[in-house]
């Protein structure tokens, strides 16, 4: 069964460094998304991304965030300079190109920043 | 403001009962609708979805339910197993849209 697939599954980093999750999403999906999840809270949306642009992004996506689809199977979301508050799991995920389709998750990568 | 939320952050079954958890969301403009099954470590997994011109949709041993008169949503889960535990959230998005809202979330607690 295909699934979207993220590494690391934990990435610690210092404060002020950057860092690069990275998601390969299911190969004949159009639609891919990052979402975290602060530890014991609900799972917020962060970006869209379709046809190699940001579709859509919320609040939290300020400029120390950024995306990339590099190649052709590859999805990544980078944060320039890690704050504490960055400290959460990161969920990649995919979706088809019709609307209202079901978004399909990886495991998720936790991010530690000390 | 426009919010998905659940009414009870934990629900505790035996085993074999019926389980109900329930979502509340309050924009009208919602037109989909997910319920996901989180497992701890683990991402959100696809169990049912809905969209806003049905009332109802069966699965294997779930049903979801909408009733968009009071904006709720609900997922059945029959003959709850061990295997059922985990968090459950209730997600929706909007026409146009393709960011989704998730909710709170209900942790289920299976008995054997």
């Amino acid at each position: 069964e295909p699934e979207v697939t993220q590494t690391p599954s934990h990435q610690v980093t210092q404060m002020g460094q950057e860092v690069i999750l990275r998601c390969v999403p299911i190969s004949n999906h159009l639609y891919f998304y990052w979402y975290r999840q602060i530890l014991g809270q609900k799972v917020e949306f962060l970006v869209s991304f379709y046809n190699n642009e940001i579709s859509e992004k919320s609040e939290i996506f300020d400029d120390q965030f950024s995306v990339e689809r590099p190649d052709g199977s590859n999805f990544t979301l980078k944060i320039r300079s890690t704050k504490l508050e960055d400290s959460a799991m990161y969920f990649c995920a995919s979706s088809g190109g019709q609307a209202n389709t079901e978004a399909f998750f990886g495991q998720g990568t936790r991010l530690t920043v000390v | 403001g426009e919010s998905v939320g659940l009414h009870l952050p934990t629900l505790s079954v035996q085993e074999g009962d019926n389980s109900i958890i329930n979502c509340a969301y309050s924009n009208s403009a919602s037109d989909y609708f997910i319920w996901y099954k989180q497992e701890s470590g683990k991402g959100p997994q696809f169990i049912i979805d809905i969209r806003s011109n049905m009332d109802k949709r069966q699965g294997q041993r779930v049903t979801v339910l909408l009733n968009k008169t009071v904006k709720h949503l609900s997922l059945q889960i029959a003959a709850t197993q061990p295997g059922d535990s985990a968090v459950y959230f209730c997600a929706e998005n909007r026409a146009g849209r393709r960011a989704l809202t998730f909710g709170s979330g209900t942790r289920l607690q299976v008995q054997p």
